[in-house]
């Protein structure tokens, strides 16, 4: 069964703070990974994708894998208020036919 | 910047009748799938299609459930005989390429009375 865990939270932050927010997944076949944001009551919008080991940065977003110890980490720097939402980490496992599995999600409260 | 579009926002329904969830994937897209999501629980996926065929389908998605492209633009899934258990919200989503980034439509919440 591959898994995808997203065991902590809910995570509360202030403004101007660095939000991390992590992921692991339980088979090493896996591809590709994704950080989506999901707003109550709204559809999972794309944050990030990453490929391969290391880190990806895009704006305030890092991502991060290791596939080593099969975890995925997403960096939120300089949270803002507007970045209080569920945030979901989704694999992609080889084979699979490219179907996402997805963590059940950490949310994030940005305070003011 | 092209986007996946869903119709009904929402399906209010009775228990046992069918209903048809409607897409529009991002036009140069060749990979769709359809996900749901019960009140607060995971986001599930239900089943993918490529190149006019079901590639995978998970457990949920049993005789009931069925997927079509009618044409060149939509993507549908129905569900013949609705349960209680189905309310749920339903996604659609494409992709361009395999194991590709999947983009999702806005969804539909299906509510069985």
């Amino acid at each position: 069964q591959k898994e995808v865990e997203q065991n902590s939270g809910p995570l509360s932050v202030p403004e101007g703070a660095i939000a991390s927010l992590n992921c692991t997944y339980s088979d090493r076949g896996s591809q590709s990974f994704f950080w989506y944001r999901q707003y109550s009551g709204k559809s999972p919008e794309l944050i990030m994708s990453i490929y391969s080991n290391g880190d990806k940065e895009d704006g305030r977003f890092t991502a991060q894998l290791n596939k080593a110890s099969q975890y995925v980490s997403l960096l939120i720097r300089d949270s803002q208020p507007s970045d209080s939402a569920t945030y979901l980490c989704a694999g992609a496992y080889t084979g699979a036919n490219s179907k996402l599995t997805f963590g059940k999600g950490i949310t994030l409260s940005v305070r003011p | 910047e092209p986007e996946v579009t869903q119709t009904p926002s929402h399906q209010v329904t009775q228990m046992g009748q069918e209903v048809i969830l409607r897409c529009v994937p991002i036009s140069n897209h060749l990979y769709f799938y359809w996900y749901r999501q019960i009140l607060g629980q995971k986001v599930e996926f239900l089943v993918s299609f490529y190149n006019n065929e079901i590639s995978e389908k998970s457990e949920i998605f049993d005789d009931q459930f069925s997927v079509e492209r009618p044409d060149g633009s939509n993507f549908t899934l129905k569900i013949r005989s609705t349960k209680l258990e189905d309310s749920a919200m339903y996604f659609c989503a494409s992709s361009q390429e395999y194991a590709d980034t999947q983009y999702f439509g806005p969804g539909t919440r299906l509510t069985v009375l």
